[in-house]
């Protein structure tokens, strides 16, 4: 069942923008990750939060976690045409069933 | 490179026709999972093998069935497409649950079927 839910449904921002997306889930987790896809292809994953980090980066993503809130979010620094894609959150609770966010379809503007 | 693989990318099958789609894998993970992605959804679980043992999803239809006769592929078949089945449907590995950085699952590029 999706536990996840992402806002905002739709980001568009200018290239070299940062894009921030949020994440909200409703029950305990183990970790929570972040994955990509590209129009009509499979899910890249991007970054995992276990819960209890805060922080997380890699590359040009800023991944936070507050476990309390119950909610995540997801920076994109320096945005590039390529990362023109839909971001999904997905929880993973205490077996191992990532279950998935609506996602945030983000388009970057040349 | 070590990679999950999806045949065929595009099925197209007439209502009520079983349909096959396919899986392989040579990352030799343990776990193989199938999920059903509609038109702007989340992707949807229905089902995974953990070696050899299958996990259905509890609302997961009848319709629905999976097989893996080995460590590399699974199969995902469709006894009788409904026009409400048209979806990509996406394969993902994972290594053995429990395991640190094993919870990253590994995407195939998906099979997107359309009903007639």
């Amino acid at each position: 069942s999706q536990q996840g839910e992402e806002d905002p449904q739709a980001l568009s921002i200018q290239e070299g923008e940062n894009a921030t997306m949020n994440c909200s889930y409703k029950t305990s987790i183990n970790n929570l990750q972040w994955y990509r896809q590209n129009s009509g292809r499979g899910l890249v994953h991007l970054i995992l939060i276990r819960s209890n980090e805060r922080e997380k980066h890699s590359g040009r993503l800023r991944v936070t976690l507050d476990t309390s809130k119950k909610s995540s979010s997801l920076l994109i620094t320096a945005s590039r045409a390529a990362d023109t894609a839909s971001y999904f959150c997905a929880t993973v609770d205490n077996d191992y069933k990532l279950s998935f966010g609506a996602g945030t379809t983000v388009t970057v503007r040349a | 490179d070590a990679m999950v693989i999806q045949n065929p990318r595009y099925q197209v099958t007439q209502f009520g026709k079983p349909v096959t789609l396919s899986c392989s894998q040579t990352l030799n993970h343990n776990v193989m999972y199938w999920y059903q992605q509609k038109s702007s959804q989340a992707p949807k679980l229905l089902f995974h093998y953990y070696d050899k043992d299958f996990n259905n999803e509890a609302d997961t239809p009848d319709n629905f069935q999976s097989r893996r006769p080995n460590t590399s592929f699974c199969f995902l078949d469709i006894r009788s497409p409904g026009l409400g089945d048209a979806a990509m449907y996406l394969c993902a590995t994972s290594r053995r649950p429990g395991l640190a950085s094993s919870d990253t699952q590994y995407f195939g590029p998906g099979t997107r079927l359309t009903v007639l």
